[in-house]
């Protein structure tokens, strides 16, 4: 059974610092990785989607990585901003399964 | 190019009572998938419909259907609420075609209480 886990539950920085946030999965058979900003009370906006053939994804100021045979995924952000305050998800796309497995999230607080 | 929409936004409901939550997919997107986001968890998958049919399902009871119109919009279903039930429904679209690598976008959600 896949198990999504983020570490840690929550962060706090100061604006500009750059950050790593980490994501673990159990079962390496994935078809992509994708990561999510949620807003308090809003519904997901989709940040970046890595194909399980892929290295790395980049937009803007984030970049995420993927690593299939150690279980993991990094999304880093560059430059910090207070407006990136947000819950930052991700979630695997099994093989045998058209679902996503999330995490519990990462609640980040960047302070002006 | 109007992205995934659900209604209501809000609602109350009273325990035992039954719900109807709606999406419109994305457009150009002929799948539809419900999860529930129950407060500070990650959202969890109910089932996912493509032309017109239950697709797969998650770990929900019977209590929770949907069904799927010709024009792709959809309906989640949750019968004799319980006070468990509370929780964002988020309804997610995507393309078959692109099914296991295409990206999933989500709605807005819609936010239930039941008391």
């Amino acid at each position: 059974k896949q198990e999504v886990t983020q570490i840690p539950a929550a962060l706090s920085v100061p604006e500009g610092e750059n950050l790593v946030l980490n994501c673990s999965f159990t079962d390496s058979a994935i078809y992509n990785l994708q990561w999510f900003r949620q807003d308090p009370g809003k519904g997901l906006t989709s940040l970046l989607l890595i194909q399980s053939s892929q290295r790395e994804q980049t937009s803007g100021r984030l970049n995420a990585s993927l690593d299939k045979s150690s279980g993991r995924s990094t999304l880093y952000i560059a430059a910090s901003q207070p407006g990136d305050s947000a819950t930052y998800l991700c979630a695997v796309r099994g093989g045998a399964t058209n679902k996503l497995i999330f995490g519990t999230g990462t609640l980040l607080a960047v302070q002006p | 190019d109007a992205g995934v929409t659900q209604s209501p936004t809000h609602l109350i409901k009273t325990r035992g009572q039954q719900v109807t939550l709606r999406c419109s997919p994305k457009s150009g997107h002929d799948t539809v998938s419900w999860y529930q986001q129950a407060l500070g968890q990650g959202p969890q998958f109910i089932f996912q419909y493509y032309e017109e049919e239950e697709r797969q399902r998650g770990n929900f009871p019977d209590r929770f259907s949907g069904h799927q119109f010709p024009n792709y919009s959809s309906e989640l279903n949750v019968n004799a609420l319980l006070l468990g039930d509370s929780a964002l429904y988020l309804c997610a679209s995507s393309l078959v075609q692109i099914r296991n690598t295409g990206e999933l976008f989500f709605g807005e959600g819609s936010r239930l209480t039941v008391l």
